[in-house]
């Protein structure tokens, strides 16, 4: 177990609907990292933030939105959903600061499912 | 950008022998480490072993350990004593050092483990 959780495991919607996928990082943790699986794209970075603030942004689609709250806990909206968006979605978190790398620990993954 | 090859998409392997999963990375960052991660089946993430740029020695944790050569720019994850529970998806990861360490990942290698 990580210590990361994200709720929920599985979703499963139509084509257009909008979900929230929510991420608690490790106690202590202040980043937190969203990414993407699919088949075709692999494992792609999302965004992060840091300790509330947006620090980068990669491959997200302006329908997909992200916020971290002052509890640290974060949420990965996606919106108009496509057939296209079914991945399975991680959240990581790190307690590393910006200039220092450290080892990010995944949560077990959010699986959506557009039909 | 970062840049992460694992030219291996699917490795076997006989239970209690030894094997070596490929990685080489193209960076620019003045310092920078190498992650691996196992991904079983069940779909989780699983932080196994890093590598700074800087360390001296090899990095190694517990059956895991890492076959760095940084002139060649391989990062080469050996399994010691493989066990069924080996089998798994493995991805080696770069951070990107200038924009939040946010993970570039290989296209992950398939390990097989025959009993």
């Amino acid at each position: 177990d990580s210590g990361v959780t994200q709720t929920p495991k599985h979703l499963i919607t139509a084509t257009g609907q909008r979900v929230t996928l929510r991420c608690s990082p490790r106690s202590g943790d202040l980043s937190v990292y969203w990414y993407q699986q699919s088949l075709d794209q692999g494992l792609q970075f999302l965004i992060q933030y840091y300790n509330g603030e947006e620090r980068a942004k990669g491959n997200i689609l302006e329908r997909f939105s992200a916020q971290q709250f002052p509890d640290l806990h974060s949420e990965l909206n996606l919106s108009s959903l496509e057939l296209g968006d079914s991945a399975l979605y991680f959240c990581a978190s790190s307690p590393a600061a910006d200039l220092r790398p450290g080892a990010q620990f995944f949560g077990p993954g959010t699986r959506l499912t557009v039909l | 950008a970062q840049k992460i090859t694992q030219t291996q998409p699917g490795m076997f392997v006989q239970e209690k022998e030894a094997v070596t999963l490929d990685c080489t990375y193209d960076t620019s960052d003045p310092s920078y480490g190498l992650f691996w991660y196992k991904q079983p089946s069940s779909g989780e993430m699983i932080f196994l072993i890093y590598q700074g740029s800087y360390d001296q020695q090899n990095a190694t944790e517990g059956r895991y350990s890492l076959n760095f050569q940084k002139a060649r720019k391989s990062a080469n994850l050996v399994i010691s004593a493989s066990q069924l529970g080996d089998s798994a998806m493995y991805f080696c990861a770069i951070p990107s050092f200038f924009t939040g360490n946010q993970f570039y990942f290989g296209t992950g290698t398939s390990l097989t483990v025959i009993p």
